[in-house]
Order: structure tokens, then sequence, then C-alpha cells
């Protein structure tokens, strides 16, 4: 299985400020067909996952363009501009290039 | 609008089976996958299986193969996920999710003695 990891497991921050959250994985999430299935998922206290951004550096519909992703191969980063009260939660990465789809250990966003 | 609706939190006891249904509506039913994840507390979340609801052909993490099976009726527009031979570890909120693009409220299963 493809192992995620992410860095830091918390990140406290200051509103307005940026946060970055990185993810690497154990092996090349390069799929044979060319693309790259590396997404970015928030949790909201309570709440079920949500989608932010897909394959690398798609954003998902409704998603604020705050929130930006890249990388490339086995690294990637999901980048928050401005941080707002709302982003508070749980951020995972999760690879679906190959079976069994594999996701991170998550980073808590916390407001300082 | 889109969305997927899970059935209510189950209380089953060690060794039974639990059967989760996740209902679509608001587009056609065939044609997307829906995976189920679940969530034990505080830990990660973690991909147990897939359906293709236009053909019903299924793909299952080996962590759950041989416990797990993942259906659907396409009459009903309902995706099922049950899991076998319970064990106390179970005790999860199981998601189903279509494509990981929209999901599931999430359904408690406590496996208790």
């Amino acid at each position: 299985d493809i192992v995620m990891t992410q860095t830091p497991l918390s990140s406290p921050v200051t509103l307005g400020q940026p946060a970055s959250i990185s993810c690497s994985s154990s092996q090349s999430l390069v799929h044979s067909d060319g693309n790259t299935y590396l997404s970015w998922l928030q949790q909201r206290p309570g709440q079920p996952p949500r989608l932010l951004i897909y394959r690398i550096s798609k954003r998902f519909s409704g998603v604020p363009d705050r929130f930006s992703g890249s990388g490339a191969g086995t690294d990637f980063t999901l980048k928050i501009s401005r941080v707002e009260a709302e982003d508070v939660g749980v951020y995972y990465c999760m690879q679906s290039t190959q079976f069994p789809h594999t996701f991170g250990q998550g980073t808590k966003v916390e407001i300082k | 609008q889109v969305q997927v609706v899970q059935s209510g939190a189950e209380v089953k006891k060690p060794g039974a089976s639990v059967k989760v249904s996740c209902k679509a509506s608001g587009y056609t039913f065939t044609s997307y996958a829906i995976h189920w994840v679940r969530q034990a507390p505080g830990q990660r979340l973690e991909w147990m299986g897939w359906i293709n609801a236009d053909n019903g052909n299924t793909r299952y993490s080996q962590r759950f193969q041989g416990r797990v099976t993942i259906t659907r009726d396409t009459s009903a527009s309902t995706a099922y996920m049950e899991l076998s031979s319970l064990r106390s570890e179970d005790t999860a909120v199981y998601y189903c999710t279509r494509e990981c693009q929209v999901w599931g409220q999430g359904t408690l299963v406590t496996v208790s003695s």
C-alpha cells in the first residue's frame, strides 16, 4: 500500500496569515494514464470530509480560491493564502492512483 | 441537489454483521462510483472499498477482504456496505462518498458486548 505522510500534524495559525501543509507519498502517484491522483480534503469538527483539491491543483466546485495545491511525483503541498475562522479543522491528503486508496494522518489547523 | 444520505446509527455485538445503506439523489446513480471510507475514533480516514454503480464491479481493501461486501440497487439508487464478523476495533463512523466529491453524513457503528 502507498503510505501518505503529512507534516506538520498540527498548525496553529493567526487569522489572515497563510498556512501550508505538506504531504509525501511512499511511491510516485503518477498513474499510467499520465494523471496524478492526489487530493486534499477538509474535515471540520463533527462534519464529514469535504473535497477541496483534486489532481494536485484543481479546486473542486465552490472551494474558495485561497486554497491552492501544488507538487508532483511524491511531494505535494496545500496552501491557504489567508486563514479564516471557518478553515479550522483537519486536512487530509489522499491518493487514488492505486488501490487501496490511502490517506495521510491528517493535519489539524487551529487558530492561535 | 446532489447528495448521498446514509442510514442511521447501529449498535452491534461482536461477531455480528452490519449493513449500511447510502441513497443517492440529484444525479444519475450509475454514472459514478461509490466508495466506502471509515474513521475510527481519533484515527485517520481509511478506505474500505468501491463499487462501480453501473456494472456492479467491486474492489476491496485487503484489510477487509472476506469481511466486507459492497452492493448496489440501481432501481433504488442505493449502495450498501455490509461488514461481518464485527469486533470492537470496527467501532467507527462509516461514510459513503460519490468519488470523494459528495459525502454522506456518516453512520456510527458501535460494536460492544
